[in-house]
């Protein structure tokens, strides 16, 4: 079975830009979920989408959001790019909500210059 | 708030036994995960415990939780230089209905 498949790997904007990435979660599951990783605030959770509605969410601005389709594929936007927004992007898909754990991309690297 | 703690390092000799501990704080928890990351890569599931067990055994990996204590721990038998990685501990709980992760503790294991 395919992993969690997220693209691209790497991608370098200018401050003021958008950004949008993918996610591809493992056939089957429903739940995917976004996070943050950076040397300095670790692992930080951005929102959850489950069934296509976000059902949770991060303590982050309005400048991040995310969506997902009937086919469970994620996809992140980040408008208005700032320098702090520098960061490793993992995505996580489970099977639901609750009693699955969560399976992990290999991450979008972005960096802002 | 949730809140999930790990020491930052841990040092052992390849051979040895690591013990990796975390703390967390929400009582409501009710799977607890431990993930490894190496470099350049996402994070990698290894094991996991709920809440009403207190051990659990997966070939070399011994995981350990008190919930009285909210303490988390998981032991690799025979520690080989490829478990050289970064170890997060995190934790789903009712309250926030979110899979919190804990700092991370860097493993370094000397040939």
């Amino acid at each position: 079975k395919a992993g969690v498949t997220q693209t691209p790997r790497y991608l370098i904007k200018t401050r003021g830009q958008q950004v949008t990435l993918s996610c591809s979660p493992i056939s089957g599951h429903r739940s995917v979920s976004w996070y943050q990783q950076t040397p300095g605030q670790g692992l930080q959770f951005l929102f959850e989408y489950f069934s296509e509605t976000q059902r949770n969410k991060g303590n982050f601005p309005g400048r991040f959001s995310g969506r997902q389709f009937s086919n469970s594929r994620s996809e992140m936007n980040v408008s208005t790019l700032e320098l702090g927004d520098s960061a490793l992007y993992l995505c996580a898909s489970s099977l639901d909500r609750r009693n699955s754990p969560l399976h992990f991309g290999n991450g979008t690297r972005l960096t802002v210059t | 708030g949730e809140d999930v703690e790990q020491s930052l390092f841990l040092s052992v000799r390849e051979g040895d036994s690591s013990v990796i501990n975390c703390t967390y704080t929400d009582s409501s928890s009710t799977y607890l995960y431990w993930y490894k990351q190496e470099p350049g890569a996402g994070l990698q599931l290894l094991t996991y415990i709920f809440s009403n067990m207190d051990m659990k055994q997966d070939q070399r990996l011994t995981v350990l939780l008190n919930k009285k204590d909210k303490h988390l721990s998981l032991r690799i038998a025979d520690t080989q230089t490829g478990d050289s990685a970064i170890y997060f501990c995190a934790e789903w709980g009712l309250s926030y209905q979110k899979v919190t992760f804990g700092t991370g503790t860097k493993l370094q294991v000397i040939p």
